[in-house]
């Protein structure tokens, strides 16, 4: 079993709907991650998150401890939110910045 | 401020041969972190330097292998390329192995 385990793998959506991504972890962690990458692969940092809720435009992060659980919600969905959302933790204890990588939920919006 | 450039975007190199990769770090960043995405797979942790030093490595042979240099650029080489060395390598940068990380475009190897 993977350590992050994301939720669904593949979503398909109307434009201006409400989507939600749940990740969910199995170690203790410093700080967790959300990122969004588009096709050409580049990779980019939304959140990072240690405790409670985060808002930026239409994204909006949260993350429970003590249940091991993030969401990643957006609001009003447009066709260039399309794209694979990646969560990723800082697993506890190392001295080190490694990440561990869910699997990734790939989003397309259609309009 | 810049952001993370690699170079190249894309490779093809044939089996048993060498690569190697290169980052440039974002301004003001001090430690670079590699990774290896194969496709349709989230991102495995290859390695990560801080200050010139090796100081953390995933589950990777020793023909992977990496560089720091004095301006905390980075070099990431494979020797003796597999077939299932094909995939995106990332780079990431940050400041003093923080939590905040600025990831770059990733190059793009394909060994046939």
């Amino acid at each position: 079993k993977n350590e992050v385990e994301q939720s669904p793998q593949n979503l398909t959506a109307q434009e201006g709907e409400f989507i939600t991504i749940n990740c969910s972890y199995s170690v203790g962690i410093s700080a967790l991650h959300w990122l969004q990458q588009h096709p050409g692969g580049g990779i980019v940092s939304l959140f990072m998150l240690s405790s409670g809720k985060k808002k930026h435009g239409r994204l909006i992060a949260t993350i429970n401890i003590q249940e091991k659980h993030s969401s990643l919600h957006i609001t009003a969905s447009h066709p260039r939110d399309s794209a694979v959302y990646i969560c990723a933790v800082r697993v506890s204890g190392t001295s080190y910045g490694k990440l561990t990588f869910g699997q990734g939920t790939i989003l397309t919006v259609h309009p | 401020e810049t952001g993370v450039t690699q170079s190249p975007t894309h490779l093809i190199k044939t089996r048993g041969q060498q690569v190697t990769l290169r980052c440039s770090s974002q301004s003001g960043h001090n430690t670079v972190s590699w990774y290896q995405q194969a496709l349709g797979q989230g991102p495995q942790f290859i390695f990560q330097y801080y200050r010139e030093e090796e100081n953390g490595r995933g589950n990777f042979p020793p023909r992977f292998s990496g560089l720091q240099f004095p301006n905390y650029s980075s070099e990431l080489n494979v020797n003796a390329l597999e077939l299932d060395d094909s995939a995106l390598y990332l780079c990431a940068s940050s400041l003093d192995n923080s939590y905040g990380y600025t990831f770059g475009s990733g190059t793009r190897l394909t060994v046939v």
